[in-house]
């Protein structure tokens, strides 16, 4: 049971290049997150997806898009990439509705860094 | 968003128990108190949820004040593998949204 799965797990970008984040989940998840961790801090919600079609914007969006492919897919887009979204980003998933109060499981990361 | 307080460190030994306490004061009637937990820079960790009754997993124990103002979370024997940052969470109802705040960075020591 692979959970939550993050791809890539390491990634050098130029300030300017664009990049899809990939996120895929195999627990038949209604809902996902995407949140990035500078250091030292804790965790922040860029975007979520309640269900297969919706997305919405959560504490830091700027700069990013998302698509929820289908229900087992949340890419996160980086149009034109810059210095300040170095960070560690994290994507998540919750079975049931946004409403309910079943956990959220974390896919391993993705480490960007951006010259 | 209801807001959490979290003491930045901790140190407990190990064999120990380690209550890590959380304020939650401005906490919703049906909001739930969720904790997680990170090693290192991994994704975090669920461990444990209450609304208002102590909840206890084979993980850890949570009590929760009556008044729901605040929680502790127990982990009964502490080992070395459970030096992490403990993150205390009130989920935002209606999104789902986890509002993490710096955490508790938990050390146990031999």
């Amino acid at each position: 049971n692979a959970g939550v799965t993050q791809t890539p797990k390491f990634q050098v970008l130029k300030t300017g290049q664009s990049m899809t984040l990939q996120c895929a989940q195999d627990m038949n998840h209604n809902s996902m997150y995407w949140y990035r961790q500078d250091p030292g801090m804790g965790l922040r919600l860029i975007y979520y997806s309640a269900s297969e079609g919706t997305t919405d914007k959560g504490e830091v969006p700027n700069g990013y898009n998302v698509s929820r492919l289908n229900k087992r897919e949340f890419s996160l887009r980086l149009e034109s990439a810059a210095p300040s979204q170095t960070s560690v980003y994290f994507c998540a998933s919750i079975a049931g509705g946004v409403t309910g109060n079943q956990p959220q499981h974390f896919g391993d990361g993705t480490r960007l860094s951006i010259l | 968003d209801a807001k959490t307080t979290q003491p930045p460190s901790m140190d407990c030994a190990e064999g120990r128990a380690a209550n890590l306490p959380c304020n939650h004061s401005t906490i919703s009637g049906n909001e739930y108190v969720y904790w997680y937990r990170q090693i290192h820079s991994q994704g975090p960790q669920y461990i444990i949820h209450g609304l208002k009754n102590n909840e206890t997993n084979e993980m850890a124990s949570l009590i929760i004040t009556e008044d729901r103002k605040s929680s502790t979370l127990i982990l009964p024997h502490a080992t070395l593998r459970d030096t992490a940052v403990y993150y205390c969470i009130v989920r935002s109802l209606g999104t789902g949204k986890l509002i993490f705040g710096q955490g508790t960075t938990l050390q146990v020591k031999p």
